[in-house]
């Protein structure tokens, strides 16, 4: 596809539930980051990709979140045993390179609904 | 760490020009970017600074001045299509990954 692309568009799930969202980049980028972003507010950096390595995980909220980007392209991230508070917008985008210069593409994101 | 502060909201009108500015803490970064976003959508990439100076992109320009630990994106000659959020972001490593600010909303009145 031309642009960055994740599934489901909507997510409603019952506390306690393990959920897994989809992102598939941009063909060809190396990067991939995944965001959270609650209403109005900017995107809460989560972790990042280059290539299949997690670059760097330190915004995971803790042990329940974890993400994985086995074969450089396709990443999912998985949400166990969720809480209402994990309720937000995650946003997953990509970039060309692995570099400090390059910018972004977000996908439209997933909406998860933890009731 | 790091935090970024931006005004949580500008106004102005139709052909106005627009300063939002950034202010920053940081041990050490490689850049800043800004970050457009409308209601309901996805940010889109605007700008990036790495070095001190000015970039112009159109109607929209931005700044960095690394010794005041500050940056501003101006949006000139203002349509209604700019009302959004805009946030900016810093490169905090060398691999790309970012940081963005809280974001300001901009309304451009008739």
């Amino acid at each position: 596809g031309a642009g960055v692309s994740q599934s489901p568009r909507y997510k409603v799930t019952k506390r306690g539930q393990d959920v897994a969202l989809r992102c598939d980049p941009i063909s060809g980028h190396v990067s991939l980051y995944w965001y959270r972003q609650a209403l109005g507010q900017g995107p809460e950096f989560l972790t990042y990709f280059n290539y299949e390595a997690q670059q760097d995980k330190s915004g995971l909220p803790n042990d329940r979140f974890s993400a994985e980007r086995p074969e450089g392209s396709i990443s999912t991230l998985t949400i166990q045993r969720t809480e209402q508070r994990d309720s937000a917008m995650y946003r997953c985008a990509s970039s060309l390179g692995a570099g400090r210069n390059e910018k972004l593409f977000f996908g439209s994101g997933t909406q998860l609904s933890v009731l | 760490g790091q935090s970024l502060e931006q005004p949580s909201e500008v106004t102005a009108v139709e052909g106005a020009i627009v300063q939002i500015n950034c202010t920053y803490q940081t041990s050490g970064f490689y850049g800043l970017s800004w970050y457009q976003q409308h209601d309901g959508g996805a940010p889109t990439f605007l700008s990036y600074n790495a070095l001190d100076g000015l970039e112009e992109t159109g109607r929209f320009s931005s700044f960095l001045s690394r010794s005041d630990s500050y940056g501003y994106l101006l949006l000139q000659e203002l349509q209604m299509k700019d009302s959004a959020s805009y946030f900016c972001a810093l490169t905090t490593d060398s691999w790309g990954k970012f940081q963005f600010g809280a974001g300001t909303q901009v309304v451009v009145t008739p």
